[in-house]
């Protein structure tokens, strides 16, 4: 079946400094990645829809600047958290849905990151 | 305003019994339905849609009622394994993002 995969799965930084987080189809190509970030004991929240070639679109409350997405080839989208505060800590998770699939949406694996 | 309400447990339940899951929405244009599982500290994955007609996957069962807007899950013989977070999920159409409930705790208990 079709597989996402995510890296880092943990990741632990200083204040102030940013983190990548990559989500990469494996064997089929995604236009459109999802990135959510999900809080403990809270639902995944919808961060930002990436469109490959485009500029994501953001949800509201979402800062653009601070979560920068690039989703520059039909099976990579990054995520990069820029100058991380302690208050970003979270499970950050991305998903994908192949061409020509509706519906069930395959997840990375999630990217848990802790900010000191 | 909650988009999906979901009951958040926990569910306690022992071993062999059989537990209900509700799950309601607010967008009477949604289209697709799910069921995700997600296990502490992992990514959801999906447990089955939901069809109107209702669908029967082994132990689980799903159903979806339109006009009332609302969705259930029932789980027959509880296993320990099935002890994990479900998740009711909800997708207006195509390729628009789905939209989950904050889930339901089950614990299956020896």
């Amino acid at each position: 079946g079709a597989v996402v995969s995510q890296h880092p799965s943990w990741v632990i930084c200083k204040s102030g400094t940013s983190v990548k987080i990559e989500c990469r189809s494996l064997d089929f190509q995604a236009t459109t990645m999802f990135w959510y970030r999900q809080f403990p004991k809270q639902s995944l929240m919808l961060m930002a829809t990436s469109n490959e070639g485009s500029k994501a679109t953001y949800e509201q409350g979402v800062e653009k600047d601070k979560f920068l997405i690039n989703h520059a080839s039909l099976t990579l989208s990054t995520l990069t958290v820029t100058s991380a505060h302690p208050e970003d800590s979270s499970f950050y998770i991305c998903s994908a849905r192949g061409q020509g699939r509706t519906g069930e949406l395959f997840f990375g694996e999630g990217s848990r990151l802790t900010v000191l | 305003r909650k988009e999906v309400e979901q009951d958040p447990g926990p569910f306690n339940v022992p071993e062999g019994a059989t537990v209900a899951f509700n799950c309601t929405y607010s967008n009477s244009a949604s289209q697709s339905f799910f069921w995700y599982r997600q296990d502490c500290r992992k990514e959801p994955k999906l447990l089955m849609s939901v069809y109107s007609s209702g669908n029967e996957d082994g132990r689980f069962t799903a159903q979806l009622n339109r006009a009332s807007q609302y969705i259930s899950l029932l789980i027959r013989d509880s296993k320990l394994s099935d002890s994990a977070t479900y998740l009711c999920v909800v997708n207006e159409a195509g390729n628009t993002p789905l939209v989950f409930g904050k889930g339901t705790r089950l614990s299956v208990i020896a």
